[in-house]
């Protein structure tokens, strides 16, 4: 089955630096990797995802990039912000268009904490 | 519409009884999903509907454990003679068919406290 490891386990950044976290997978078959942010006592909520035909996606301060070949993708935040302090999850999926998908596998989170 | 929603959002109950889980997913959509996070942890697959049938139920951690959909709608996640490692926070996740998102929306939780 598919395996997903994600580092830094915690993470802190000044405010308005960048900050990165990365994931590998193990299954070539994935083809959907969504990231997942978790403030504390909340539900995970989707904040970007990129599927396997493209390399990168961003959305104002937020970028994924995935390398295929690697087996590995990474979440860029710029400019960040103390709003931005939360867990962060990655996870791959197969994805069955428009049928929903198989289940996620989710890394083990990463805690950012940005620094006034 | 409205999102996912969980009943209920806490429950504490004691070692050996039961307890059923609930979730509404969002109206329409096909695909449903359990996950598991126990405090401070990543999210932890349990099973998965399409529909009212089960494909995927390999994250069961036991035979106490056990889930049902109907009517291609609520799912409800039944544990037996609960232990105390089964407390966690349950989520559920729902995802569309054809004319729908493939994102997978996330419930409240379900908080559950095995004393």
């Amino acid at each position: 089955g598919e395996n997903v490891e994600q580092h830094p386990s915690t993470l802190s950044v000044q405010e308005g630096d960048s900050a990165v976290i990365k994931c590998t997978y193990s299954d070539s078959a994935s083809n959907y990797f969504p990231w997942y942010k978790q403030e504390l006592g909340k539900r995970p909520q989707l904040i970007i995802d990129i599927r396997s035909n493209v390399g990168e996606k961003k959305d104002q301060r937020i970028a994924v990039t995935l390398n295929k070949t690697a087996k590995h993708f990474s979440l860029h935040i710029t400019e960040t912000q103390p709003e931005d302090s939360a867990v962060y999850f990655c996870a791959a999926s197969i994805l069955y268009r428009g049928f929903g998908n198989e289940k996620l596998t989710f890394g083990t989170g990463t805690r950012l904490t940005i620094i006034p | 519409g409205a999102g996912v929603s969980q009943s209920p959002s806490n429950k504490v109950t004691e070692k050996g009884k039961d307890v059923e889980l609930r979730c509404d997913p969002i109206s329409g959509h096909t695909a449903l999903y359990w996950y598991r996070q126990s405090l401070g942890q990543g999210l932890e697959f349990l099973i998965y509907f399409q529909g009212n049938s089960a494909p995927d139920k390999s994250g069961l951690p036991s035979d106490r454990f056990s889930a049902e959909r109907t009517g291609g709608s609520v799912s409800t996640l039944t544990i037996q003679r609960t232990q105390q490692e089964d407390s966690a926070v349950y989520l559920c996740a729902s995802i569309g068919g054809p004319g729908h998102t493939d994102t997978q929306y996330f419930g409240p939780g379900t908080r559950l406290t095995v004393l």
